[in-house]
């Protein structure tokens, strides 16, 4: 079936750094979503992308859509404490359904 | 409308029993999907409803798991004969036609079968 690789797993960076993950695959995609997860609450969608070579920012976060189409990445500039969380990077794996990946655990020290 | 409901948000039960959950979508949303997640994984996709007819099943959805949307507005998983495998965070999303890219999440359910 279809497999999103995320790296890194884990995350620990200081306050005020730039934070930058990224999401894999074999196969090609038309759309690279990019999720937070907060413990015990479901996914927040942060940024959708639909188009190869897409930059799009929701304030301090950044994501791009691959040329290639197999891969997308997430940049956070200026980490703050709530910053904390699961990133998971998230695509349409044919008809309605939504393919994740394992995750990015990003742990932020003040 | 506050977003994606789900009830309840934690469940203990002990193997072998049944469990139902609860989701209400965001009113104005006419598909309704289930995903489960297991520790260190992303969410799975289970199934999804556009508006009350069940259009997609995944091979996750063993035959002890029947989800309904009987009119076509709040849905209910069951899980019948639980077992310790079953636990995990079921989580709920919803989104207008057409836009299941965009779709909202509930906080989820966390099963804990014991």
């Amino acid at each position: 079936g279809q497999q999103l690789n995320q790296s890194p797993q884990s995350m620990f960076i200081q306050e005020g750094e730039d934070v930058s993950m990224n999401c894999t695959s074999s196969s090609i995609f038309n759309t690279w979503l990019w999720y937070k997860q907060d413990p015990g609450e479901g996914p927040v969608l942060l940024i959708a992308l639909y188009k190869a070579g897409e930059l799009t920012s929701n304030g301090r976060l950044t994501a791009q859509f691959g040329t290639t189409r197999k891969d997308s990445f997430l940049n956070i500039s200026a980490s703050i404490p709530s910053d904390v969380g699961i990133y998971f990077c998230a695509t349409q794996g044919g008809s309605e359904k939504l393919v994740f990946g394992k995750g990015t655990k990003l742990t932020v020290n003040p | 409308d506050t977003g994606v409901s789900q009830d309840p948000r934690h469940k203990i039960t002990k193997r072998g029993q049944n469990v139902t959950f609860r989701c209400d979508p965001i009113s104005e949303h006419n598909r309704l999907y289930w995903y489960r997640q297991t520790l260190g994984q992303g969410p799975e996709f289970l199934t999804y409803f556009q508006n009350e007819a069940q259009l997609e099943k995944s091979r996750l959805l063993s035959d002890r798991f029947s989800a309904e949307r009987p009119k076509g507005s709040f849905s209910t998983l069951e899980i019948q004969r639980t077992e310790q495998g079953d636990s995990a965070m079921y989580l709920c999303a919803s989104s207008l036609d057409g836009f299941s890219t965009e779709a909202f999440f509930g906080q989820g359910t966390r099963l804990t079968v014991v």
